[in-house]
C-alpha cells in the first residue's frame, strides 16, 4: 500500500521569503508520480506540480520546485517569494504506476504574514 | 478554472436519503476520479473510470456506486446516507488511465446530511 506522511499541519513565513513544505511517502511500486496541490479556504483544489519517480531533474513550475530525493523517499514543495495569496492548505499525493489509486497526505497549512 | 464542472454545488438532505452527485471532465479528459473530504479521514480516493469502465476502487463503502456514461460525464449515488457521509466531494479528471499524470479537480459538493 501507498503512504504519504506530511508531518507539518501548520507553517508561517513572511512575505517574500521561501518555504519547504514536507513530504515523504512510502510505496512498493518502481513507477509513482508525486504530486503537489492547493486548496484555498474557497475549497477547491489547485495542481501546482507533479514529479515523475524516473525523472532526472526536480520538477519546477513558476514559484514552485519539488526537491524529490529518491533514495529518501522525500518530495518537499518549495514555493520561492512567497506571497499573501499562497496562504493555503498543501496536499501532498502519490500516484502509483499500477492499481491506480492515489493518496493524499493531511496536508499543511501555510499562512504567508505581510 | 479546471474545466471539470461538479453539480449541485450543495447538497442538505436527510439520513437515509439518496443523492446523485454529477461531474463532467474537461473536454477530451477519459478518466474521471471521485473524492471524499471530510475532516477526520482527509481526502479519500473513492472510485476511478475510464472511458466508461471501473479502473479502480478505494474507499468506496457498499452504499456508495458510482458510474461514467458513454459522454464521459459520471454520478456517484450515495444511499443510505449517514451523518458521517456530511463531505466535500470531489470529482477530478485526468487525460490518461496509466496513473501518473495530473488530475484536475472540480469544485466539489459540499454535502450536508441532518
Amino acid at each position: 500500500a501507498q503512504k504519504i506522511t506530511q508531518t507539518q499541519p501548520g507553517m508561517f513565513v513572511q512575505e517574500k521569503e521561501a518555504v519547504t513544505l514536507d513530504c515523504t511517502y512510502d510505496t512498493s511500486d518502481p513507477s509513482y508520480g508525486l504530486f503537489w496541490y492547493k486548496q484555498p479556504s474557497s475549497g477547491e483544489m489547485i495542481f501546482l506540480i507533479y514529479q515523475g519517480s524516473y525523472d532526472q531533474q526536480n520538477a519546477t513550475e513558476g514559484r514552485y520546485s519539488l526537491n524529490f530525493q529518491k533514495a529518501r523517499k522525500s518530495a518537499n514543495l518549495v514555493i520561492s517569494a512567497s506571497q499573501l495569496g499562497d496562504s493555503a492548505m498543501y496536499f501532498c499525493a502519490i500516484g502509483p504506476n499500477t492499481g491506480n489509486q492515489f493518496y493524499f497526505g493531511t496536508g499543511t497549512s501555510l499562512t504567508v504574514i505581510p | 478554472d479546471s474545466g471539470v464542472t461538479q453539480t449541485p454545488k450543495h447538497l442538505i438532505t436527510a439520513t437515509g436519503q439518496r443523492v446523485t452527485l454529477r461531474c463532467s471532465p474537461r473536454s477530451g479528459d477519459l478518466s474521471v476520479y471521485w473524492y471524499q473530504q471530510s475532516l477526520d479521514q482527509g481526502l479519500q480516493f473513492l472510485i476511478q473510470y475510464y472511458n466508461g469502465e471501473e479502473r479502480a476502487k478505494g474507499n468506496i463503502l457498499e452504499r456508495f456506486s458510482a458510474q461514467q456514461f458513454p459522454d464521459l460525464h459520471s454520478e456517484l449515488n450515495l444511499s443510505s446516507l449517514e451523518l458521517g457521509d456530511s463531505a466535500l466531494y470531489f470529482c477530478a479528471s485526468s487525460a490518461y488511465s496509466g496513473g501518473i499524470d495530473e488530475q484536475f479537480f472540480g469544485p466539489g459538493t459540499r454535502l450536508t446530511v441532518l
